[in-house]
């Protein structure tokens, strides 16, 4: 059974360039997390999804950053323009359901460098 | 707000015994603990929820105090592959979402 996927798994841009991370859920996952991760600020929820809704953008750290779920196989997350200190790794997990119950199954993550 | 994980880093020798903490200011509706390799994504291990069930490894054990709202992770007898990055993540009664700690970084030598 395939896990979280997420492409590309490294990336490489310059200051001022569009990023655009996909991620995968497994199937049958109705809730989509994206995290991001740095030795700064640890692992930080940016944005959650269920049933392809976004219910909690919080954590987006500005509007450079949007994130949509067109369907429930696919996510993507967009930073425009990005900048040096986007530069991260990114995390896509999901989940079964939104309780406290249910597990996270992470993917191997984005790691982004923005010269 | 980011629950508080102590200590922040152990060195154990392989067999010796470990207990992770973890600590919120917030009233918890549950608990998850994952493990982080160095380069790999975070692997969960436990989920403690409010009124004292649990669900995950049966080699792992872990308790949740709601009152103080605290957890601790055990890990005994441990063995070279214990060794990563522990994360709690809190979910408050407020937000339906995890917060994780700044994690406990665990090293068992031979």
């Amino acid at each position: 059974d395939a896990g979280v996927i997420q492409s590309p798994r490294h990336e490489v841009t310059e200051m001022g360039q569009e990023v655009t991370l996909r991620c995968k859920p497994i199937s049958g996952h109705n809730s989509l997390f994206w995290y991001r991760q740095t030795m700064m600020r640890g692992l930080e929820l940016l944005i959650y999804f269920n049933n392809n809704v976004p219910i909690d953008d919080s954590g987006m750290p500005e509007d450079r950053f949007s994130a949509k779920m067109p369907n429930a196989s696919f996510s993507t997350l967009k930073i425009q323009p990005s900048e040096p200190r986007d530069s991260a790794v990114y995390f896509c997990a999901s989940s079964a359901g939104t309780s406290g119950y249910n597990e996270q199954f992470f993917g191997p993550g984005t790691r982004l460098t923005v010269l | 707000q980011q629950p508080v994980q102590s200590p922040q880093a152990v060195i154990l020798r392989e067999g010796e015994d470990a207990v992770i903490n973890c600590s919120s200011s917030k009233a918890l509706y549950s608990v998850h603990w994952y493990r982080q390799k160095h380069g790999e994504a975070p692997v969960f291990l436990m989920i403690l929820l409010k009124g004292g069930e649990q669900k995950g490894h049966e080699k792992i054990s872990a308790s949740f105090n709601e009152k103080k709202q605290q957890s601790s992770l055990y890990l005994t007898a441990s063995q070279l592959s214990y060794s990563g990055t522990y994360f709690c993540g809190t979910e408050d009664t407020g937000r339906r979402a995890l917060t994780f700690g700044s994690g406990t970084r665990l090293q068992v030598q031979p």
